[in-house]
């Protein structure tokens, strides 16, 4: 599975756009983005993913480039509630045996 | 539909001792997972299973034991516990298949067991 890299922090001002980027350069053409978040010490929770398109849900949106070797997770409108770890994961779907977090972004939500 | 559960919430061992976590999870997914995670890092998969029956080992699998005895529970074993597996546990499991007719895998989470090993 791809490899990933994040910036270990950012910091947003409360009711921005806040813009997390991950490169993915070694993606494969089956391989997925996933994106989670850890807030406190809790179980991560599931945001959303994508192949090649670009996805919205009512949390965010993914934007994936072209060559798929980049990505970049929107939160349009971030809250202090937001403030957490962010986990940019590429794996296929498939490989449950591969589902390993980097140690992801700290967002920092700043009123 | 209380999703994925975790037994205990908390633990103190002493070196050398051992136990067992449990994960239970309601919603007739298929992959389960043990995760660990220590301060400050990412989570690193420690044993996965992709059916009742069945398991396989992740990235971190040494001084642990799994089993999947029951489709909706996952067991995690620590035979002799040493204050290097000192961590969160964290457990999850995943759907084969998704809405709309699309994979998913999307995870779902446990609140987490905190171990420390004394």
């Amino acid at each position: 599975d791809a490899k990933t890299t994040q910036p270990p922090s950012m910091d947003c001002a409360e009711g921005r756009a806040a813009n997390l980027p991950c490169n993915h350069s070694t993606i494969s053409g089956n391989e997925y983005v996933y994106w989670y978040r850890q807030i406190h010490s809790q179980g991560p929770q599931y945001i959303i993913h994508g192949l090649k398109n670009n996805e919205t849900n009512e949390m965010a949106s993914l934007i994936i480039t072209e060559d798929r070797k980049s990505s970049t997770l929107i939160l349009p409108h971030a809250t202090l509630r937001d403030t957490a770890v962010y986990y940019c994961i590429v794996r296929v779907a498939t490989n449950a045996g591969k589902s390993t977090f980097g140690d992801g972004t700290t967002l920092t939500v700043k009123p | 539909n209380a999703g994925v559960t975790q037994t205990p919430k908390f633990r103190v061992l002493k070196t050398g001792q051992s136990m067992t976590l449990l994960c239970a999870q309601d919603m007739n997914h298929e992959y389960m997972y043990w995760y660990r995670q220590d301060p400050g890092m990412g989570l690193r998969l420690i044993h996965y299973s992709v059916g009742e029956g069945t398991t396989a080992k992740g990235e971190v699998p040494d001084g642990y034991n799994v089993s999947r005895l029951k489709k909706q529970n996952f067991l995690l074993g620590l035979e002799s516990a040493a204050p290097s597996q000192t961590s969160v546990y964290f457990c999850a499991s995943s759907s084969q298949s998704g809405t709309s007719g699309r994979a998913r895998y999307e995870q779902y989470f446990g609140p987490g067991t905190r171990l420390t090993v004394t």
